[in-house]
C-alpha cells in the first residue's frame, strides 16, 4: 500500500519552517526520506527505523511514530536550495526497505526568496 | 563507478519495439532496485536484485517488461512491444545493506523513455 504524504504542495518564504507528513495503513519497521530536484535523482536524506528515535542533520529532522504509522519531516529555517519534490519510502515487506520500497506521490516545496 | 550510471539518458521509441535500458550499479553494491517515475506520480516499484539470489519481479506491470543482472552487477530492463503507457523515466538504484541499515538507496539519473 502506498503511503499518503500531506500537504501535495508547500510555498514558503526563505527563513520559515516546514513539516511533510507521511502515513501508512501498515505497520512500518522503517521509513525513508528522499528529496528530488527538478530534471534530478532522487536524494537520499535519512532513514528512521522502528524505535521512534528522532534524526536530523542540518535543519531537516524527521520523526518516526511506529504506532501510528507515521513520519513527519521538518525543515527549520528554509534555505532556497530546500525547495524539491520530497518523497517518504516505507517497506515493501519488513526488511527495513532492504528488499524495496513503497513511495509516496511527493510533496512539492517551493521556497521563494 | 563514483555514482550509479544508466544509459541511455533519454530514448525515443516506435510503438511496437523493444527496448533495453541499462543500469551500472555503484560498485559492491550487492542490491539494485529498478522503479518507474511518471509525470506526477510516485516512484513505482519495478523489480529487486539481492546479489545473485533470484530477483523480486513483483513489481512488473505486465510480462512485457523482464530484467536481467548479470554477475551481479550490470543491470538492464527490456519493455518489449513497447506502448505509449510505458513512457515515462525509469531509476535504477543501488544500496549495500552489508554495511546496516542506515544507508539508503543511491539513484542514477534516469532512462527518460518516450514511446510514440
Amino acid at each position: 500500500q502506498q503511503p499518503v504524504q500531506s500537504p501535495q504542495a508547500v510555498i514558503l518564504r526563505e527563513g520559515e519552517d516546514a513539516v511533510i507528513n507521511c502515513s501508512s495503513s501498515k505497520a512500518l519497521y522503517s521509513v525513508h526520506w528522499y528529496r528530488q530536484k527538478h530534471g534530478e535523482a532522487p536524494v537520499f536524506l535519512m532513514i528512521l527505523l522502528k524505535g521512534g528515535e528522532q534524526k536530523g542533520h542540518d535543519k531537516i529532522s524527521a520523526s518516526f511514530n511506529e504506532k501510528k504509522q507515521q513520519s513527519s519531516l521538518y525543515l527549520t529555517a528554509s534555505q532556497l536550495s530546500y525547495s524539491g519534490t520530497y518523497f517518504c519510502g516505507t517497506d515493501r515487506y519488513s526488511g527495513g526497505g532492504a528488499d524495496g520500497l513503497t513511495f509516496g506521490k511527493g510533496t512539492h516545496l517551493i521556497i521563494q526568496p | 563507478g563514483a555514482g550509479v550510471s544508466q544509459s541511455p539518458s533519454n530514448k525515443v521509441t516506435e510503438k511496437g519495439k523493444d527496448v533495453e535500458l541499462r543500469c551500472d550499479p555503484i560498485s559492491g553494491h550487492t542490491a539494485l532496485y529498478w522503479y518507474r517515475q511518471s509525470l506526477g506520480q510516485g516512484l513505482e516499484f519495478l523489480i529487486y536484485f539481492q546479489g545473485n539470489s533470484a530477483p523480486d519481479k513483483s513489481g512488473l506491470p505486465s510480462d512485457r517488461f523482464s530484467a536481467e543482472r548479470t554477475g551481479g552487477s550490470v543491470s538492464t530492463l527490456t519493455i518489449q512491444r513497447t506502448q505509449q503507457e510505458d513512457s515515462a523515466v525509469y531509476l535504477c538504484a543501488s544500496s549495500s545493506w552489508a554495511k546496516g541499515p542506515n544507508y539508503g538507496y543511491t539513484f542514477g539519473s534516469g532512462t527518460r523513455l518516450t514511446v510514440v
